[in-house]
Formats: structure tokens, C-alpha cells, sequence
């Protein structure tokens, strides 16, 4: 089935660094790519829709100049948490849709990447 | 905007019986597929089953089966013979048909302990 890989998996940074997480999909291509976050015990909430050579579409609430996101390529997409801050320590993922799947098909999610800010 | 809520945020099941996790969501679209996730400890995402709403016939994938009623916009999950690996956090999902790239609202979740 189609593998959708995330690094790091674990990263530990400082109060005001910049931290780059990178979203591959292995075995497809993928103009549309998903980040989520996730709090401890809580939902995905959706962060933003990285699209493949065009701008990323955030959601609302969600700051563009703090969460940067860059897919510059059809199998990576990746986000970057600038001037990072204890309260942007969160659980991210990030899926994928396998363009040629039926609608029904599921998204393909990342094993998460755990991000604490010290 | 669509919401997703899953009111019971724990539930537990003795090994061997069957458990029905709840989830309700709020559309007004009538074409939209809706899924639900488990999430392990590992915190990886598996699909475990998916429902298209324009099919009648409940979804069904092994232990697992859905009860979907469009009309009460409700979309619940048994799980049959419980297993200590259905332990997890369960997620239900909502994706609208109207071209949205694909994107995912997720409920709050549904912590299931399983017992033995």
C-alpha cells in the first residue's frame, strides 16, 4: 500500500529556533499533502493543505509566516515551525492521497513527528 | 462547515464482547464519505473501516462494522470480539465529495480500553 514516511520523528529545540519537518510519500506522487496537529489527548486538528508548486492554503487561526510550508516537489512536502515556542509543542502528521485512488480512498497518514520546545 | 463529535470520550470492553463507539456529524451536503481511525499508542493513524454516504448497506470489514443512518446523521462503530490490540484512541472522520482536496474533519475521539 502506498507509504507516506515523516522526519524526524522525535525533535527537541529551543525557545526562538526553526525546525524543518519533512513529508515524503515513497511509492506515489502527490500534488496535495495534509498537516495536522495534534495536542496530547486531543483531536487532528488540520493546520494547512500543501499543494504542489503553489502556495499552501491554511486554515483560519493558523499563522502562515510561523508555520511555512513548501512542496517543491510531487513526493515532499515540508513544514517548518519558525521561532519556535514552548506553546508550539505538538504531536504533527501529515497525509497524503494517492491521486489515482477511488474516491472513497483513505488518506495515507505520516507516523507524526513529536515536537518539543524548550 | 461540517463538525464531527464523538460524545464518549472513554469506554471500556471486557476481551470477547462487542463495543458501539458513537459519532454524529453535521453537513449539509449529500454526497461525502466518512471513515473511521484508530490511533495506537504509536500514535500511527490506521484506517479501519470507510462508509460512502450514497450507499444504503452498512460497511463491514471483518470485526468491524458500522450502523450508518444518513437521515439522523449518525455513524457508529461495533466492534465485535474485542481484542486487547483494539486498544486505542478512535477517531471518526468526515470528507466532503465537492472537490475539498480530499480534507479530513475529525471528531474529538474515543479513548477504548479493552479488558480481559
Amino acid at each position: 500500500g502506498a507509504v507516506v514516511s515523516q522526519h524526524p520523528s522525535w525533535v527537541i529545540c529551543k525557545s526562538g529556533t526553526s525546525v524543518k519537518i519533512e513529508c515524503r510519500s515513497l511509492d506515489f506522487q502527490a500534488t496535495t499533502m495534509f498537516w495536522y496537529r495534534q495536542f496530547p489527548k486531543q483531536s487532528l486538528m488540520l493546520m494547512a493543505t500543501s499543494n504542489e508548486g503553489s502556495k499552501a492554503t491554511y486554515e483560519q487561526g493558523v499563522e502562515k509566516d510561523k508555520f511555512l510550508i513548501n512542496h517543491a516537489s510531487l513526493t515532499l512536502s515540508t513544514l517548518t515551525v519558525t521561532s519556535a515556542h514552548p506553546e508550539d509543542s505538538s504531536f504533527y502528521i501529515c497525509s497524503a492521497r494517492v491521486p489515482s485512488d477511488r474516491d472513497n480512498s483513505p488518506l495515507h497518514f505520516g507516523n507524526g513527528t513529536r515536537l518539543t520546545v524548550t | 462547515a461540517q463538525t464531527v463529535t464523538q460524545s464518549q470520550p472513554e469506554m471500556s470492553v471486557q476481551e470477547a464482547e462487542t463495543v458501539t463507539l458513537s459519532c454524529t456529524y453535521d453537513t449539509s451536503e449529500s454526497d461525502y464519505y466518512l471513515f473511521w481511525y484508530k490511533q495506537p499508542p504509536s500514535r500511527q493513524m490506521i484506517l479501519v473501516i470507510r462508509q460512502e454516504a450514497y450507499k444504503q448497506q452498512n460497511a463491514t470489514e471483518n470485526r468491524f462494522s458500522v450502523n450508518f443512518q444518513k437521515a439522523a446523521k449518525s455513524f457508529s462503530l461495533k466492534i465485535s470480539d474485542s481484542q486487547l490490540g483494539d486498544a486505542a484512541m478512535y477517531f471518526c472522520a468526515y470528507r466532503s465529495d465537492t472537490g475539498t482536496a480530499s480534507k479530513l474533519t475529525f471528531g474529538t475521539g474515543t479513548r477504548l480500553q479493552v479488558t480481559l
